[in-house]
């Protein structure tokens, strides 16, 4: 079945440096989606990339989507603590009915 | 809109007990999951339904039943219970009939099976 890997699983930051989170699929995506959980809550929606070597931004976040649409990174700008959390990816391939999700990469933000 | 609701929020179970964890969403989603969700493990798939009437198995169904006979509820039965289920389960739903879109989930129902 499909598998979706994403690394680090953790990362320790100061306030204000950058910090990215890889995903990689073992079979093509029709889609990447990426989601941000606090602790205690749930997943949150941030962005859905569809086309092969899209780049998305938002505010001091940029996602990206890779050629070969197998890969994907979310790149944050100056961390703030507002981005603590747990970041994951999440893809469908193509024809499929199920959202595979990677195991998460949880970021901590030293003040 | 109150979105996607899950009740209990907190459960705990015996070893061979049977219950429900409820999920409706009243957004008219075609599409609606169960996941669950251990330490270091990420989200995995349990059952997915495309509609009323339709509904599959996921990534780890082993233990779990589902039915959708309405657009608003899906409900995930555990029918006995065992440790290894516990666990924090969320239930999400999306437009269309398959997960291409924003996932909407709901806030989670935590099990512990004793």
């Amino acid at each position: 079945g499909q598998q979706v890997m994403q690394i680090p699983q953790y990362q320790h930051v100061q306030e204000g440096e950058d910090f990215t989170t890889y995903c990689n699929s073992s079979t093509t995506l029709s889609n990447i989606q990426w989601y941000k959980q606090r602790p205690g809550g749930h997943p949150v929606f941030l962005i859905q990339l569809v086309k092969s070597g899209e780049v998305k931004k938002q505010k001091r976040l940029t996602f990206q989507f890779g050629e070969a649409k197998k890969n994907s990174s979310l790149h944050i700008t100056a961390t703030q603590t507002t981005d603590v959390g747990t970041y994951f990816c999440a893809g469908t391939g193509a024809g499929s009915y199920q959202l595979t999700f990677g195991k998460g990469t949880k970021l901590s933000v030293i003040p | 809109n109150a979105g996607v609701t899950q009740t209990p929020k907190f459960q705990v179970l015996k070893t061979g007990q049977s219950m429900t964890l409820q999920c409706a969403q009243d957004m008219n989603h075609e599409y609606m999951s169960w996941y669950r969700q251990d330490p270091g493990m990420g989200l995995r798939l349990i059952h997915y339904s495309v509609g009323a009437g339709i509904t599959d198995q996921g990534e780890v169904p082993n233990g779990y039943n589902v039915s959708r006979s309405t657009t608003e509820d899906f409900p995930l039965r555990l029918l006995s219970a065992a440790p290894s289920q516990t666990s924090v389960y969320f239930c999400a739903s999306s437009y269309g009939d398959r997960p291409l879109g924003e996932q909407y989930f709901g806030p989670g129902t935590r099990l512990t099976v004793t």
